[in-house]
């Protein structure tokens, strides 16, 4: 899974307003695809996956959809609440070892 | 289950000690990771092992940096000495091992800061 590019950056949104980070990567052997969510000044922990195998998982609120032809694969968070407020990574794995490559994070601010 | 537990928490030092941090990997789980993370570089894996052995050290960024696990519930990352650049947060997370599909749960992290 190397090599995940994420955008945007920054992102800020109205409460109920619906929220989408993109990430695109290289490494057409990756197979798993984490969102992980970090709070200010906590661990990242993640909030939704999806492998290759399925094109779209969606769970309350969050849901990715994944493209492998383009090697993409997008978070949307929908009726965005201020405790959404977070940065958010991608990631990637896949081939031969375990090791997860993170994009840069979207630090997300939902206003109310 | 309580978790990744790393230690310290918090870490100051100054430039040319030697920090030690600490790892205890959630019970049964056989991959562990050592990541950094800063604001300019983000989340960046350092090393990682799978059933205690290094696999992927090719993040370490020099021969300052050494991690060892000698056993299945505990793993240090050294570094020797520190400089201030190496002043981030330092996460170690653990999965259980068995495929490349698999959720990694981070430890609260330990911050350092070398003065």
């Amino acid at each position: 899974g190397e090599n995940v590019e994420q955008h945007p950056s920054t992102l800020s949104v109205q409460e109920g307003d619906s929220a989408v980070i993109k990430c695109t990567y290289s490494d057409s052997a990756s197979n798993y695809f984490p969102w992980y969510k970090q709070e200010l000044g906590k661990r990242p922990q993640l909030i939704i996956d999806i492998r290759s195998n399925v094109g779209e998982k969606k769970d309350q609120r969050i849901a990715v959809t994944l493209n492998k032809t383009a090697k993409h694969f997008s978070l949307h968070i929908t009726e965005t609440q201020p405790e959404d407020s977070a940065v958010y990574f991608c990631a990637n794995s896949g081939g031969c070892n375990y090791k997860l490559t993170f994009g840069k994070g979207t630090l997300l601010t939902v206003n109310p | 289950d309580a978790g990744v537990i790393q230690s310290p928490r918090h870490e100051v030092t100054e430039m040319g000690q030697e920090v030690t941090l600490r790892c205890k990997p959630i019970s049964g789980h056989n991959s562990l990771f050592w990541y950094r993370q800063t604001m300019m570089r983000g989340l960046e894996l350092l090393i990682y092992f799978n059933n205690n052995v290094p696999i992927d050290d090719s993040g370490m960024p020099e021969d300052r940096f050494s991690a060892k696990m000698p056993n299945a519930s505990f793993s240090t990352l050294k570094i020797q000495p520190s400089e201030p650049r190496d002043s981030a947060v330092y996460f170690c997370a653990s999965s259980i091992g068995t495929s490349d599909q698999e959720t990694q749960y981070f430890g609260p992290g330990t911050r350092l800061l070398v003065l």
